[in-house]
């Protein structure tokens, strides 16, 4: 059964930092691409950054670029995102996603976020 | 960046009703869209990727079709559970991007 947990979200004053981690099981991890989605409370859903299988590739929504990293640990099978300069409006559930791929006879290789963790709260506030 | 527009924002609708949600992209994506399911508290679910391909154990009332830039989603007879929010989502070009999302009410 494929399962991801997040953790470390929490309160912290604007200008300050985060760390969310998500730890993937039931699957193979290193096979995959991760994203991190968030939602602020009563809005809706937001991609914030996603990472290749090896870690190579990083892409980010412009909004957290230099702010924000994501990274991965294969060996175990976690995933992260360091959350620096925190605003207010960076306050939110964080989901980690796996995101994955696979051939569509019409449309060629397609991507899909197919399973969601349960989510971390993180609140910027002073 | 793609913007994805959902219309409408919320709906009021009766079990047993047949439902159409409509996403718009600002630009063409072909077929790279994915539709989710939202319930409060819970994570989104996926239903449909690649613009109509149901996903496993999703009912087949689900259905989603679509290319380029105008896609639907119908559910064909309501069902007390279907009650939700539905968010679109492109991968055809980072970042990826959510529709505002679609509230589906009980009337």
């Amino acid at each position: 059964e494929v399962q991801l947990v997040e953790s470390g979200g929490g309160l912290v004053q604007p200008g300050g930092s985060l760390r969310l981690s998500c730890a993937a099981s039931g699957f193979t991890f290193s096979s995959y691409w991760m994203s991190w989605v968030r939602q602020a409370p009563g809005k809706g859903l937001e991609w914030v950054a996603g990472i290749k299988q090896d870690g190579s590739e990083k892409y980010y929504v412009d909004s957290v670029k230099g702010r924000f990293a994501i990274s991965r640990d294969n060996a175990k099978n976690s995933l992260y995102l360091q959350m620096n300069s925190l605003r207010a409006e960076d306050t939110a559930v964080y989901y980690c996603a796996r995101d994955s791929s696979s051939w569509d006879s019409a449309t060629g290789f397609v991507r899909r976020l197919d399973y969601w963790g349960q989510g971390t709260l993180g609140t910027v506030s002073s | 960046d793609i913007q994805m527009t959902q219309s409408p924002s919320s709906l009021s609708a009766s079990v047993g009703d047949r439902v159409t949600i409509t996403c718009r992209a600002s630009q063409s994506i072909s077929r790279y869209l994915n539709w989710y399911q939202q319930k409060p508290g819970k994570a989104p679910n996926l239903l449909i990727s690649a613009a109509s391909t149901l996903q496993s154990g999703v009912p087949s009332r689900f259905g989603g079709s679509g290319s380029g830039t105008d896609f639907t989603l119908t559910i064909s007879s309501l069902q007390p559970e279907d009650f939700a929010t539905y968010y679109c989502h492109q991968t055809y070009s980072s970042p990826q991007t959510f529709g505002q999302g679609t509230r589906l009410e009980i009337k």
